[in-house]
């Protein structure tokens, strides 16, 4: 079974409004993280933002927050106010804390329209 | 600042040659990089899991004597592809798990291009 899923091959967002990547995850771990990452045309991957499965809150960081259900074990990323620099792939990713591999999604190309 | 730097960003090469991509961590020690290579449009595939002093685990299907891994210091691993052909080419990307939080962080790449 896929341990990360994305199922937005493709997501196209108006400059200034809020989109949402989807991202489901899928562990027998009791303990985890999510990390959500971006990665331009240029190839580099850009740490977005972070979620520890014992996280009681949602984690936020400026534009970028994360929506985490954990009994839905989903964890989609929430850009808001979004920006034409925010055209890129979105991976999505999960690292299990009893193991040292990452397993990231297929990613999401984010367009964003001016 | 850079945490991860990779090194080179492009290299073209004629089939049958070896290219050597360089990582290293820049802003702390690390005992375990990871190697992950990318097709176009695709995701991040981990090739390797790079040991400090000790033999790299290569994932199912990835060929440990066609990319040659070597993390002789705590601040460097190498990727070395042997004998390069057209199929090789692709995005290669290293990476570091910060211990303390888990954080993974990359370099910026490698394009390779194989003629």
């Amino acid at each position: 079974a896929q341990k990360i899923t994305q199922t937005q091959p493709g997501m196209f967002v108006q400059e200034k409004e809020a989109v949402t990547l989807d991202c489901t995850y899928d562990t027998s771990d009791p303990s985890y993280g999510l990390f959500w990452y971006k990665q331009p045309s240029s190839g580099e991957m850009i740490f977005l933002i972070y979620q520890g499965s014992y996280d009681q809150q949602n984690a936020t960081e400026g534009r970028y927050s994360l929506n985490f259900q954990k009994a839905r074990k989903s964890a989609n990323l929430v850009i808001s106010a979004s920006q034409l620099g925010d055209s890129a792939m979105y991976f999505c990713a999960m690292r299990e804390d009893g193991g040292n591999q990452f397993y990231f999604g297929t990613g999401t190309s984010l367009t964003v329209i001016p | 600042g850079a945490v991860v730097s990779q090194h080179p960003s492009r290299v073209i090469c004629k089939s049958g040659t070896s290219v050597k991509i360089e990582c290293r961590s820049l802003d702390f020690q690390a005992t375990t990089m990871f190697w992950y290579r990318q097709f176009p449009k695709q995701s991040l595939m981990l090739m390797a899991t790079s040991n400090e002093g000790s033999k790299a685990t290569y994932e199912q299907g990835v060929e440990k004597d066609k990319f040659l891994i070597n993390h002789a210091s705590l601040t460097l691993s190498t990727l070395t592809v042997t004998s390069a052909h057209p199929e090789d080419s692709s995005f290669y990307i290293c990476s570091v798990a910060l211990a303390r939080t888990g954080e993974l962080f990359f370099g910026e790449g490698s394009r390779l291009t194989v003629l």
